[in-house]
Parts: C-alpha cells; sequence; structure tokens
C-alpha cells in the first residue's frame, strides 16, 4: 500500500536561512507523482511544487524546490531564503499511478510538519 | 485564490443532525474529491466523483454521502453527526479523473464543530 512518511513532526528555522523538510514514501508503482502543499494557520491548502516520477531534474518553483531521490524514494522540500510569511504546517502528498486502481485520483498525504521561522 | 469554492465556510450543529457542505469545482474540472481532516486522523480522502459518476471511495462513513450534479458542483452530506466528526473538511478538484501527474487544487475548507 502506498505511505507517505513525514518523520520531523515541527521545525524552526532562522528567517534568511534555508530548510529542509523530509519526506520519505512507499509505493510500488513505477509512475507516481510527489507534491508539496502549504497549510497556514488560516487552513487553506496551498499547492507549492509538483514532481514526477519520471522527471530527472529537481523540480524548481521560486524558493522552493524538491530533491529527488528515486532510489531512496525520498522527495524533500527545501525552502530557501526562509520568510515569516512561511511558517505553516508543510504536507507532502503522493498521486498513485495508472497501474494502482487505474481509475482514481486522490491524493495520499503525509501527517505534515510544522514550521516556525523565526525572526 | 485555487478557483475552488466551499460553502460555508464555518458550521456549527448539535450532535444526532444532518448538514450539507456545497463545492464547486475550478472551471473545466470534470473530478471533485472529498478530503476529511482531523487531528487524529490527518487527511483522509472521502470520496471522489467524475464527469457525474462515483469514482472511488476511502475512508467514508455509512453515514455520510456524496454526490455530483450535472454542472459538476458536488455536496457532501453528513448525518447522525457524532462530536468525532467534528473536522475540517476539503474539497479539491482536477481536470482528470486520475493519473500520476493529477494536479489538485484545494477550496478553502468548511470547519465543522459538532457540539
Amino acid at each position: 500500500a502506498q505511505k507517505i512518511t513525514q518523520t520531523q513532526p515541527g521545525m524552526f528555522v532562522q528567517e534568511k536561512e534555508a530548510v529542509t523538510l523530509d519526506c520519505t514514501y512507499d509505493t510500488s508503482d513505477q509512475s507516481y507523482g510527489l507534491f508539496w502543499y502549504k497549510q497556514p494557520s488560516s487552513g487553506e491548502m496551498i499547492f507549492l511544487i509538483y514532481q514526477g516520477s519520471y522527471d530527472e531534474q529537481n523540480a524548481t518553483e521560486g524558493r522552493y524546490s524538491l530533491n529527488f531521490q528515486k532510489a531512496r524514494k525520498s522527495a524533500n522540500l527545501v525552502i530557501s531564503a526562509s520568510q515569516l510569511g512561511d511558517s505553516a504546517m508543510y504536507f507532502c502528498a503522493m498521486s498513485p499511478g495508472q497501474d494502482y486502481g487505474g481509475s482514481q485520483g486522490n491524493l495520499i498525504f503525509g501527517k505534515g510538519t510544522k514550521l516556525s521561522v523565526k525572526p | 485564490d485555487s478557483g475552488v469554492t466551499q460553502t460555508p465556510k464555518h458550521l456549527i450543529t448539535a450532535t444526532g443532525q444532518r448538514v450539507t457542505l456545497r463545492c464547486s469545482p475550478r472551471s473545466g474540472d470534470l473530478s471533485v474529491y472529498w478530503y476529511q481532516q482531523s487531528l487524529d486522523q490527518g487527511l483522509q480522502f472521502l470520496i471522489q466523483y467524475y464527469n457525474g459518476e462515483e469514482r472511488a471511495k476511502g475512508n467514508i462513513l455509512e453515514r455520510f454521502s456524496a454526490q455530483q450534479f450535472p454542472d459538476l458542483h458536488s455536496e457532501l452530506n453528513l448525518s447522525s453527526l457524532e462530536l468525532g466528526d467534528s473536522a475540517l473538511y476539503f474539497c479539491a478538484s482536477s481536470v482528470e479523473a486520475g493519473g500520476w501527474d493529477n494536479e489538485q487544487f484545494f477550496g478553502p475548507g468548511t470547519r465543522l464543530t459538532v457540539l
């Protein structure tokens, strides 16, 4: 069964420094997608970045990059130059590939990491 | 703004009652997903509809039901409510029914409190 593991319940980072949030996944699918979402205290889920299992290059979106290591089944999120507004919960999620069920697209989420940025 | 709308934003009700949560997907999206977020269970997938048809079921209780209408909006019905049903309920939408690159866009959520 697919599973996402986020081992850091909470993390602190100094403003303007970089931080890495860990995510490991378990799947037997050959094709899958990995996503990161941000959930601020207001509650909405904000899409940050996506990595496909066949993408050879790590995904980047502004200050966010995804450190994808397929052999280790890890998809860590790197936030560069942290800002106070980055304080939030961060969720790693996986979309199963077509060869899993073949017909459903629900995301499987980890339990999240609470990031606190210190001034 | 993801383009997915959910109403109401907050809902407070009593045990045993029934409520309906509403979701309008992004324009052009055919899939609608419902997720429940609670402190103890985390983010759990409940159910998916694609173009009006039920596509997949997750950890949805028998007291809960959903449907997707011809205009593609969806409603999640929660009945015989219990204290443990208090949670944040998200609706998400996507263009496709599934696939590994199936990006989902989340609505702002409905926070349900059962007293």
